[in-house]
């Protein structure tokens, strides 16, 4: 088992709607939960980071996090075309600096 | 200002050549990170720095040296390197030694290896 696992798509969204993205991890002690976006041939760019159970909303983004279930999830509300690239989940460990990443989501918004 | 530059943007080299790669942050931040990225693959950490002292290597083989010359600066000292190792390289910076450590990436730097 993977330890960040991600559906790799690619999803589909109609411009305008609720682009909803999933991330599961393995190891329980997990404590920071972050999303990137990564534009072709781009860097990452931090999104949200979410470290609490529950929601977290910045604008259209939304990041759910559910322990428990060791699930954590990115709402896009209002999708855009701009809004187009490969998300990532990551995931670090209280007292690591190791950063783990999930295989990314790709993403297309459709006009 | 979470900015984390990177030098050059863009390197081909051939498999004899010794080049360096040169990362730059002025946010205080105290841990850096190395990552190599092939293309429609998540980064891959090959190192870590905190408090500019080497504290992770991901078994990274000996033709890539790291190098904190102090608290703001990254080298990644490329020598006799292999086609195979031609992938974006990425630099990135996070507060140092916290829990909830965000960490912030750089461009990146674009190897050819020839």
């Amino acid at each position: 088992q993977k330890e960040v696992e991600q559906n790799s798509g690619p999803l589909s969204v109609p411009e305008g709607a609720i682009a909803s993205l999933n991330c599961t991890y393995s190891d329980r002690v997990s404590q920071s939960f972050f999303w990137y976006r990564q534009y072709s041939g781009k860097s990452p760019e931090l999104i949200m980071s979410i470290y609490s159970n529950g929601d977290k909303e910045d604008g259209r983004f939304t990041a759910q996090l559910n322990k428990a279930s060791q699930y954590v999830s990115l709402l896009i509300r209002d999708s855009q075309p701009s809004d187009s690239a490969t998300y990532l989940c990551a995931v670090n460990r209280q007292g690591a600096q190791k950063l783990v990443f999930g295989q990314g989501t790709r993403l297309t918004i459709n006009p | 200002d979470t900015e984390v530059t990177q030098t050059p943007k863009h390197l081909v080299m051939g498999m004899t050549n010794k080049k360096s790669l040169k990362c730059e942050q002025h946010m205080g931040h105290r841990a850096m990170y190395w990552y190599k990225q092939k293309a429609k693959k998540p980064p891959e950490l090959m190192f870590v720095y905190s408090y500019e002292k080497l504290s992770i290597n991901e078994s990274v083989p000996s033709r890539f040296s790291p190098e904190c010359p102090n608290s703001s600066l990254l080298n990644l000292h490329l020598h006799a390197l292999q086609p195979e190792d031609s992938a974006l390289y990425l630099c990135a910076s996070s507060r140092g030694g916290g829990i909830q450590e965000t960490q912030y990436f750089g461009p990146g730097t674009r190897l050819l290896v020839l």
